[in-house]
């Protein structure tokens, strides 16, 4: 089936040490998101990247850092830089350049920090 | 700025009952696009619903139906005869156009239906 798998579902990290979200797709989309979401808040975009080999800052990307070597991977990297890492990470495809607004997303991957 | 603001953090209804989740939005922006997504809770969001800001009819999906008023900037979404597997959690977005990159995200309602 298609989709976004997301990897791992849970995480703990101790506290100074980096960790790497792994997220994949196969809906051959162009466009892949990184966000963050925190018990009562929305959505907020970490990083964005709409074609391979070319990513943007979203609006808390801060002690984040990602990649996009390869259309269908967009890990992301979240750094002893990043003040509060626990949350909850959504990772999202769309097609980009296509007027249909819908995001494509993977079951997330939780983080702790110990 | 844009901003959503989803009023109703948690709601609770049996089962069969109607039940509507309100969104309010502010824009300054005149083309805009508004959006419904479920997240159950298995984590991932599942997109409902687009809007454009040049289209206010309501839209009537099964049991689903959203009311769009620029008039008072609220994009409401009503869930008729609720069932056990509606129970999730609601997010209004806003965009300044259609890609992921330019929403703006409601904090959410939690809706939790009772059999």
């Amino acid at each position: 089936d298609g989709g976004i798998t997301q990897s791992p579902k849970y995480l703990f990290r101790k506290e100074g040490q980096n960790v790497t979200l792994s997220c994949e797709q196969n809906l051959n989309h162009d466009a892949m998101y990184w966000y963050r979401q925190d018990p009562g808040q929305g959505l907020r975009l970490i990083y964005y990247s709409q074609i391979v080999n070319d990513f943007q800052k979203g609006d808390i990307a801060e002690g984040y850092s990602v990649s996009r070597e390869k259309k269908e991977s967009f890990p992301l990297t979240v750094t002893s830089a990043q003040k509060n890492p626990t949350a909850f990470y959504l990772c999202a495809s769309s097609i980009d350049g296509a007027d249909t607004g819908e995001l494509f997303f993977g079951e997330g991957s939780r983080l702790t920090v110990l | 700025a844009q901003k959503v603001t989803q009023a109703q953090t948690e709601i609770s209804v049996v089962e069969k009952e109607d039940v509507t989740l309100d969104c309010v939005y502010e824009t300054r922006d005149t083309t805009y696009y508004l959006f419904w997504y479920k997240q159950p809770p298995s984590g991932e969001l599942v997109f409902l619903i687009r809007r454009n800001s040049f289209d206010e009819q309501n839209e009537i999906s099964g049991r689903y139906s959203w009311n769009f008023q620029k008039s008072t900037s609220s994009f409401n979404f009503t869930i008729t005869a609720s069932q056990v597997v509606d129970s999730a959690v609601y997010f209004c977005a806003l965009g300044r156009g259609s890609s992921g990159d330019k929403l703006t995200f409601g904090t959410g309602t939690r809706l939790a239906v009772r059999p």
